[in-house]
């Protein structure tokens, strides 16, 4: 089947303490991204990879670091999370342009920072 | 700098009723409009994607069209059941760049 993967689901963390949440796709996808959403924020893009080892920042992108070493790996990496930082993330990938350029998305990772 | 409306933000129909959810971007220089579902707690269900060359699509009881000179779209979902309680997002491709500008969502209730 094909999909988005995250994990984990679900984490409680304190703040400083690093943290990775993985994502992988299997559809083969160059380009994956990552988004937060917070109540009356919507929907925010932190950081993108238009392929492996490229990466780029979007909105929000402070607080945050990505690696793209595999085509099918997108990990987020929060090195001192802070409290701000307690959010609904989301992964999602999608083809290059010129083919259907469907994003897909996967399920979320609910983030506490305490 | 993209901005997506959507309204209303929140909307209360009867079962059966055909309802229309809308959607505004302020730059009409797209590369596609993806309408996206999402359950509360849980991920993003894409729905429709029209690219800026197209003006609808039709998935079911979904039919999605696009305005792009007035930056509009519009999401209508015929007969509404209560199955398609959810938040509606739309969001919006640039021409250049990937990243997506979601509107701030509009959140369907269909009472029995």
């Amino acid at each position: 089947e094909a999909q988005v993967t995250q994990n984990p689901r679900y984490l409680i963390t304190v703040t400083g303490k690093k943290l990775t949440v993985t994502c992988s796709q299997n559809m083969n996808h160059e380009y994956m991204s990552w988004y937060r959403q917070d109540p009356g924020l919507g929907l925010r893009q932190i950081y993108y990879s238009m392929n492996v080892e490229v990466t780029d920042k979007g909105d929000v992108p402070e607080g945050y670091k990505v690696s793209r070493k595999e085509k099918r790996n997108f990990p987020l990496i929060l090195e001192s999370p802070s409290p701000n930082q307690t959010s609904l993330y989301f992964c999602a990938s999608s083809p290059q342009r010129g083919q259907i350029n469907e994003q897909f998305f996967g399920p979320g990772t609910r983030l506490t920072v305490l | 700098k993209q901005e997506v409306t959507q309204i209303p933000a929140a909307l209360s129909v009867p079962e059966g009723e055909n309802l229309v959810l809308n959607c505004s971007f302020t730059d009409s220089a797209i590369y596609n409009l993806q309408w996206f579902r999402q359950d509360p707690g849980k991920g993003l269900t894409s729905l429709l994607l029209i690219q800026s060359s197209q003006r609808e699509q039709t998935s079911g009881r979904l039919n999605a069209s696009l305005d792009k000179s007035s930056g509009r779209s519009t999401l209508y979902i015929a007969a509404s059941q209560p199955g398609d309680s959810a938040t509606y997002l739309c969001a919006v491709r640039p021409r250049r760049g990937n990243m997506l500008t979601f509107g701030g969502g509009t959140r369907l209730m269909v009472k029995p």
